[in-house]
């Protein structure tokens, strides 16, 4: 019940098209679901987050959709760029709770 | 702009031997943790400290594992026998306090277990 499970496991994407990553979870406990994105060789850096009271958050290119129903939530990049290659997390927390709970990670790669 | 930094980056060693993996995080934050990453696997949470006590910890957190914040800079994860299967990316990070803080991370430091 404290899973979070992610895909796709890798994406290839065009320059310019939109990249998507789905993840759902168990636990109606979390209420709290960043995503992370990570560099080879560099740790995770927060990318976006939601809380289940809104049901999309939006920052540039990023765009978080949330279904507190379905309890899924995803990741939309929007005109990808061969800069987002990186492997995409994402997490949840709940309540006062601190640690994070990751997927298990998709890797992105945008062709130019 | 501030940021956890962690030593070593990679530090080889023999099964059964001591690890220390130590961790600055950034100076105003008051939560602080350790996350583990196998190889082409998840992150994975180890424990988070607060007030110079462990707050969480998770199953791999077992024994062999503790946390230590000798100084007021300072956050080390001693490993005290390790095994093969200890060989991971380990990662430090912290956040300002609040439940919604932001986790930072740190580089990293790649243990590799013979």
């Amino acid at each position: 019940q404290q899973q979070v499970k992610q895909s796709p496991q890798s994406l290839i994407v065009q320059k310019g098209g939109i990249s998507i990553i789905n993840c759902a979870y168990e636990n109606t406990a979390f209420d709290y679901f960043p995503w992370y994105q990570q560099f080879p060789g560099k740790g995770p850096a927060l990318l976006i987050a939601i809380r289940p009271d809104v049901s999309e958050k939006k920052e540039g290119r990023f765009t978080i959709s949330f279904n507190k129903s379905a309890k899924q939530f995803s990741l939309h990049i929007m005109d990808s760029q061969p800069g987002d290659s990186a492997t995409y997390f994402c997490a949840a927390r709940k309540g006062s709770a601190r640690q994070l709970t990751f997927g298990s990670g998709t890797q992105l790669t945008v062709l130019p | 702009e501030p940021e956890v930094t962690q030593t070593p980056s990679h530090q080889v060693t023999q099964m059964g031997q001591e690890v220390i993996l130590r961790c600055v995080p950034i100076s105003n934050h008051l939560y602080f943790y350790w996350y583990r990453q196998i190889l082409g696997q998840k992150v994975e949470f180890l424990v988070s400290f607060y007030n110079n006590e462990i707050s969480e910890k998770s199953e791999i957190f077992d024994d062999q594992f503790s946390v230590e914040r000798p100084d007021g800079s300072n956050f080390t994860l001693k490993i005290r026998s390790t095994k093969l299967e200890d060989s991971a990316m380990y990662f430090c990070a912290s956040s300002e306090g609040s439940s919604g803080g932001e986790l930072f991370f740190g580089e990293g430091s790649r243990l590799t277990v013979l």
